[in-house]
């Protein structure tokens, strides 16, 4: 069964500081997604990657990456430069499959406070 | 940039009354879901749909929910009988097939809360 596990329920850093947040997963597949999230305190769901298991190179956008490791099973999202529009809710979620159109398992998120 | 649309934002509704829960997908997507989050907890799948039926269903979508495509355009959840511990915020997502390298698409939400 496949399985997200985001182990810092809250962080709290100050404006400019670097930030990691971490997502350990579990799933049996071979072939598999995935995803961060962000939910800002109005609530909404917030699209911000999707890697597939095939695909272990790090990403970059802007003051946002992602490290990807299989052998750790793990998915970590660091922002550099924090900012007070950082804070929100993060999850990471996690599909088994190669469609990625299948259900999505998230973790139970990280709540990350930029303190200004 | 299309969006996925959900009514209304919020919903109150008695225990044990009905409530239909809305949302228009992006026009040219073919799956569908739903999820629901309680308050401060994680988002839980509950449903796909793809091909006018459903595709998967979680152990939290007993028999008290339905979905339903209506009319090409809406995808609704209807939850028949509602309980206090159906009070959560529910989300609707789209995405359109695995070619065209999409994530999940999601709406804003309705928060829906039973009194």
């Amino acid at each position: 069964a496949q399985k997200v596990t985001q182990a810092q329920t809250e962080i709290s850093v100050v404006e400019k500081e670097d930030v990691t947040l971490d997502c350990v997963y579990e799933t049996r597949d071979t072939t598999y997604y995935l995803f961060w999230y962000k939910q800002p305190p109005s609530g909404e769901l917030v699209f911000l990657i999707r890697r597939n298991s095939f695909d272990e190179q790090n990403e970059i956008s802007g003051r946002y990456s992602w490290n990807f490791q299989k052998s750790t099973s793990s998915f970590n999202f660091t922002i550099t430069a924090s900012q007070v529009v950082d804070s929100a809710v993060y999850f990471c979620a996690l599909s088994e499959g190669n469609s990625g159109n299948e259900k999505l398992t998230f973790g139970t998120g990280t709540r990350l406070t930029i303190i200004p | 940039e299309p969006e996925v649309t959900q009514t209304p934002s919020h919903q109150v509704t008695q225990m044990g009354q009905e409530v239909i829960l809305r949302c228009v997908p992006i026009s040219n997507h073919l799956y569908f879901y739903w999820y629901r989050q309680i308050l401060g907890q994680k988002v839980e799948f509950l449903v796909s749909f793809y091909n006018n039926e459903i595709s998967e269903k979680s152990e939290i979508f007993d028999d008290q929910f339905s979905v339903e495509r209506p009319d090409g355009s809406n995808f609704t959840l209807k939850i028949r009988s509602t309980k206090l511990e159906d009070s959560a915020m529910y989300f609707c997502a789209s995405t359109r097939d695995s070619y065209s390298n999409q994530p999940q698409h999601f709406g804003d939400g309705t928060r829906l809360s039973i009194l």
